[in-house]
């Protein structure tokens, strides 16, 4: 079935070194790939996003990349700060508009 | 402009009460979704509407969930005879037509005794 992995399920990284999320995707008809972050007691919110013609999508210190043939796509935080910590959830669509999360990742950036 | 608004912001209901879930989502967005996260997990996907209609209805948990969406703006999530599982937060997101971001609303914090 329509299914989405994301690894791992808590991460830790110092001060300064970069995070990197993965995820999986079960349909091959998935075109889009949000990443969300959540922080604690808050609602999620939209932090980067690629379609299915774009290999890779940067946006400061944050990029993603898509693997289409492999079906997997990667969040990448580079010089983390201690806002960055923060539970992210990857997402791809399914038909007609379905978004399809993964389980989430609780980031911790360590001082 | 205004965000997605939910109401109530908390409810504490009786194991075996209905509840009803309020959603208004941003003006002009024709997609709707209801997702529903317990303490610290992932967002659970229960349905989304395209306009009026729901076409995947496949996330609702039993049959005591339901949804409606009237005139393609405001949605209600119901629950009824509720049961201490139903105990989460309920979130509601809209987007404008096609694979777009969705904006998330503030959840309702459900707490069934």
């Amino acid at each position: 079935g329509e299914n989405v992995e994301q690894h791992p399920s808590t991460l830790s990284v110092q001060e300064g070194d970069s995070a990197v999320i993965k995820c999986t995707y079960s349909d091959s008809a998935s075109n889009y790939f949000p990443w969300y972050k959540q922080e604690l007691g808050k609602r999620p919110q939209l932090i980067i996003d690629i379609r299915s013609n774009v290999g890779e999508k940067k946006d400061q210190r944050i990029a993603v990349t898509l693997n289409k043939t492999a079906k997997h796509f990667s969040l990448h935080i580079t010089e983390t700060q201690p806002e960055d910590s923060a539970v992210y959830f990857c997402a791809a669509s399914i038909r007609d508009d379905k978004i399809i999360f993964g389980k989430g990742t609780r980031l911790h950036i360590l001082p | 402009g205004a965000g997605v608004s939910q109401s109530p912001s908390n409810k504490v209901t009786e194991k075996g009460k209905d509840v009803e879930l309020r959603c208004d989502p941003i003006s002009g967005h024709t997609a709707l979704y209801w997702y529903r996260q317990s303490l610290g997990q992932g967002l659970e996907f229960l349905i989304y509407f395209q306009g009026n209609s729901a076409p995947d209805k496949s996330g609702l948990p039993s049959d005591r969930f339901s949804a409606e969406r009237t005139g393609g703006s405001v949605s209600t999530l119901t629950i009824q005879r509720t049961q201490q599982e139903d105990s989460a937060v309920y979130l509601c997101a809209s987007s404008p037509y096609g694979l777009y971001t969705q904006y998330f609303g503030p959840g309702t914090r459900l707490t069934v005794l």
